[in-house]
């Protein structure tokens, strides 16, 4: 069964510091990576997508992906309050369904 | 629309009764999603459309379950004889270009509670 699995959190770090958020995956053919962040109550929405080993950056945030290794990660940088969320890994192959990771809350302290 | 737009936000229906959901994605986007989401939980794909076909219902996790999106833009999500079990938050996505995956724009969703 293919999986995409990540740590629920809480995941706490101080305003201004960087929070790393992992997700691990079981299924080889996957090629699309997604961060999705979901404040409560509301719906998903994009932050990142990664296709190619290796990182990429948008502003505040970097995500890393890792093929070999089966890992995807998220930073971001200069955490705000405003980022606490939880954060969604998704993954895919070329066909359209994306398999979701459960998410893993993250709560920036001021 | 500007956005996703799905309706109603909120529906209580009693065990065993019908409920349907309404989802009005983006205007001109081809592709249209429905996963269910539990509390706690990543969103779960239920069914696909491209157009007015619906190309993978594999999701959907019984018969009591229909979809359908007859024009090819608005799309309608039936749950006959709910059971408690049915009780997560539906949400519909849709995407603009075919066959893509990812890149999902998502509608406020659509939380159903079954007593």
């Amino acid at each position: 069964q293919k999986e995409v699995e990540q740590n629920s959190g809480p995941l706490s770090v101080p305003e201004g510091a960087i929070a790393s958020l992992n997700c691990t995956y079981s299924d080889r053919g996957s090629q699309s990576f997604f961060w999705y962040r979901q404040y409560s109550g509301k719906s998903p929405e994009l932050i990142m997508f990664i296709y190619s080993n290796g990182d990429k950056e948008d502003g505040r945030f970097t995500a890393q992906l890792n093929k070999a290794s089966q890992y995807v990660s998220l930073l971001i940088r200069d955490s705000q309050p405003s980022d606490s969320a939880t954060y969604l890994c998704a993954g895919g192959d070329s066909n359209y369904q994306l398999i979701w990771g459960a998410g893993t809350k993250l709560i920036i302290k001021p | 629309g500007a956005g996703v737009s799905q309706s109603p936000r909120y529906k209580v229906a009693k065990r065993g009764q019908d409920v349907a959901l309404r989802c009005d994605p983006i205007s001109g986007h081809v592709s249209l999603f429905w996963y269910q989401q539990a509390l706690g939980q990543g969103p779960e794909f239920l069914t696909y459309f491209q157009n007015e076909a619906q190309l993978d219902k594999s999701g959907l996790p019984s018969d009591r379950f229909f979809a359908e999106r007859p024009e090819g833009s608005v799309s309608t999500l039936k749950i006959q004889r709910t059971q408690q079990e049915d009780s997560a938050v539906y949400l519909c996505a849709s995407i603009s270009r075919q066959g893509n995956t990812g890149e999902l724009f998502f509608g406020e969703g659509s939380r159903l509670t079954v007593l």
